[in-house]
């Protein structure tokens, strides 16, 4: 089984702190995504990656930027961080096949990320 | 709006009952997915069915799919107090690759 690890469970951070969530898959999957979830919304994605230092934006990339140096890891950098951007952040890897997503994606347990 | 709706937004059954749950979208689909939350946690991939499939089974999980009413249901058989949890459905556009996710169902299973 895929194995999607997020490196904190909870996080509290002040406004205007750059704040690092870090990401790590280990099952060589192409694609890594990030999304985020509040309540009424659903899940709403930031960024995705379909290869090493490749990145596309998604629905809500504002305040947000990624990287991905290794296929395993993938990052999520809140430049500085504000109230709004107080959520649970989901990580989550997944093959592919061209541009069509016909396989699942697994997800870490997620970030509460609390901005005072 | 989101591509993918869930309904109920909630949903409360005794255990050994069955419980369905609605996904509605918009536009066409390469194919149609299920996922559960228990709370706090990440999202776990149930099943995964095709525009071209009408029904899928796993278990005690039955997903249908009706391309032409851009609906599918799950049907979840002799509901346990484990399966108390969200469940999501995400869409893939034919004309896109990533999962528009709706917000989700929850379902409360009593013992």
């Amino acid at each position: 089984d895929v194995k999607v690890t997020q490196s904190s469970r909870y996080l509290v951070k002040r406004t205007g702190e750059k704040v690092f969530l870090e990401c790590v898959q280990d099952m060589d999957h192409e694609n890594m995504f990030w999304y985020r979830q509040d309540p009424g919304l659903g899940l709403r994605l930031i960024y995705f990656s379909y290869d090493v230092k490749m990145k596309e934006k998604g629905d809500i990339p504002e305040g947000y930027s990624v990287s991905r140096e290794k296929k395993e890891r993938f990052s999520l950098i809140l430049e500085s961080a504000s109230t709004n951007q107080t959520s649970m952040y989901l990580c989550a890897a997944g093959l592919d096949s061209g541009l069509t997503s016909n396989q699942p994606q697994h997800f870490g347990d997620g970030t509460r990320l609390s901005i005072l | 709006s989101q591509q993918g709706e869930e309904d109920p937004q909630a949903l409360s059954i005794q255990e050994g009952e069955n419980a369905t749950m609605n996904c509605s979208y918009k536009t066409s689909i390469n194919n149609l997915q299920w996922y559960r939350q228990n709370s706090g946690r990440g999202l776990v991939h149930l099943i995964l069915i095709r525009s071209n499939e009408r029904e899928k089974h796993s278990g005690r999980l039955r997903v249908t799919l009706d391309t032409s009413k851009k609906s599918s249901s799950l049907l979840i058989t002799a509901s346990r107090a484990a399966d108390t949890a969200s469940y999501f459905c995400a869409t893939d556009k034919t004309s896109g690759s990533r999962l528009t996710f709706g917000e989700g169902t929850q379902l409360t299973v009593n013992p």
